[in-house]
């Protein structure tokens, strides 16, 4: 059974730090992987989407990496802001489903 | 804006109401997801239409009942609902609906359901 796991739970970081979020799951056989964020009381938005095939997504100042072997994803936010401050969740699709296996999030605050 | 519009945006029920969640999508997708969302839990599949067939029914109690009567339009009608079905709902949509084409997923904002 796939399940995916994010660490940290919550981080709280000055404005202006580059950061890492961390993202693992169990079983490797998965057609893609993506990167959202929340906001308070809100739906997703879909940040960035990777392909099993793909190493590594950019948009703008946000890049994630995919291992699909290890089993992990990382999504690295350069030069945070305050409006960076969110809920981030990643989730997998395992192949040859519907599903999408959503972690627990990482819930971000940048301090002015 | 996502393309995908829930309503209510919050509704508050009591056990033995029956009441429905709308949700439509302006983004010519062929698939649409319910999710829920509860607190410190991860968000949970429900249900998830494709061309307006049901494809995946992730073991959800009978109080819940999906509709898909075109593919821009789904429904959650619900009925007995317990204190904790009290949650997020979300409803999402995606471009091709073909289980071996993993797509991106397009969320509405979601209902803020409370059951008394």
């Amino acid at each position: 059974k796939q399940e995916v796991t994010q660490i940290p739970a919550a981080l709280s970081v000055p404005e202006g730090e580059n950061l890492v979020l961390n993202c693992s799951f169990t079983d490797s056989a998965i057609y893609n992987l993506q990167w959202f964020r929340q906001d308070p009381g809100k739906g997703l938005t879909s940040l960035l989407l990777i392909q099993s095939s793909q190493r590594e997504q950019t948009s703008g100042r946000l890049n994630a990496s995919l291992d699909k072997s290890s089993g992990r994803s990382t999504l690295y936010i350069a030069a945070s802001q305050p409006g960076d401050s969110a809920t981030y969740l990643c989730a997998v699709n395992p192949s040859g489903t519907y599903k999408y296996i959503f972690g627990t999030g990482t819930r971000l605050k940048v301090l002015a | 804006e996502t393309g995908v519009t829930q309503t209510p945006r919050h509704l508050v029920m009591g056990m033995t109401n029956k009441k429905s969640l709308k949700c439509e999508q302006h983004l010519g997708h062929n698939a649409m997801y319910w999710y829920k969302q509860s607190a410190k839990k991860p968000l949970e599949l429900m249900f998830v239409y494709s061309l307006e067939e049901r494809v995946e029914n992730n073991s959800v109690p009978s109080r819940f009942s999906p509709e898909c009567p075109n593919s821009s339009h789904l429904f959650l009608h619900l009925h007995t609902l317990q204190p904790e079905d009290s949650a997020l709902y979300l409803c999402a949509s995606s471009q091709a609906g073909t289980a071996n084409r993993g797509e991106k997923l397009f969320f509405g904002s979601g209902t803020q359901l409370s059951v008394l």
